[in-house]
């Protein structure tokens, strides 16, 4: 069964560094997503792209955050600086179209920033 | 904008017991509703999802829900628990008729089932 995949898996930075998270969604889905989950708090919405674009973002994807599908298979977060506050478990989704249909969530990447 | 709320973000059951998570949601237009369930360290995996049409839907692992606008709620339920159900559930809604747009998430249930 098609997945989505995620990696790192884990990552550990330094405050003020960048750090790119990658995601691969699956083949043929056309709307990508980040979340994160920040531990012990629920899943936030951070962004979705759709033909190469953001369609829509939430208050907490400020100008640190960028958004890029480099090529046809990967979809990567970028923090430019980060902080101690992002910290978090980021989630990539990918759903093929439609409201109805499920979104289809990687395993996640455990970001700590020191 | 569309909220949901879970009650109780502890839930204790011992094996082979009722297992009742509660979902309502905040919006004018009833949402498309879905049931995550998310083992520890591991990702979110779809349990179940109510779109259109029976308003009772069965997912998977024995899990069932049932939406009811008057109650606006969605509650999730499995008839016998097993040690295996531990896990966080999470309730999420996404608006009808918007192609691509986000989910939002409850706060989550923890489950914790008991010998």
């Amino acid at each position: 069964e098609p997945e989505v995949t995620q990696t790192p898996s884990h990552q550990v930075t330094q405050m003020g560094q960048e750090v790119i998270l990658r995601c691969v969604p699956i083949s043929n889905h056309l709307y990508f997503y980040w979340y994160r989950q920040i531990l012990g708090q629920k899943v936030e919405f951070l962004v979705s792209f759709y033909n190469n674009e953001i369609s829509e973002k939430s208050e907490i994807f400020d100008d640190q955050f960028s958004v890029e599908r480099p090529d046809g298979s990967n979809f990567t977060l970028k923090i430019r600086s980060t902080k101690l506050e992002d910290s978090a478990m980021y989630f990539c989704a990918s759903i093929l179209q439609g409201a109805g249909e499920t979104q289809y969530f990687g395993p996640g990447t455990r970001l700590l920033v020191l | 904008a569309q909220s949901v709320t879970q009650l109780g973000s502890h839930v204790s059951v011992s094996e082979g017991a009722l297992v009742l998570l509660r979902c309502n949601y905040s919006s004018s237009v009833p949402p498309y509703l879905f049931w995550y369930v998310q083992y520890p360290n591991q990702g979110l995996q779809l349990l179940l999802k109510y779109t259109t049409g029976a308003t009772l839907v069965k997912g998977i692992n024995g899990f069932e829900a049932e939406f009811k606008k008057s109650e606006t709620s969605f509650h999730l339920t499995k008839p016998s628990a097993h040690m295996s159900d531990a896990a966080e559930y999470f309730c999420a809604v996404r608006p009808r008729g918007t192609s691509g747009s986000r989910l939002t998430f409850g706060e989550g249930t923890q489950l914790t089932v008991n010998p």
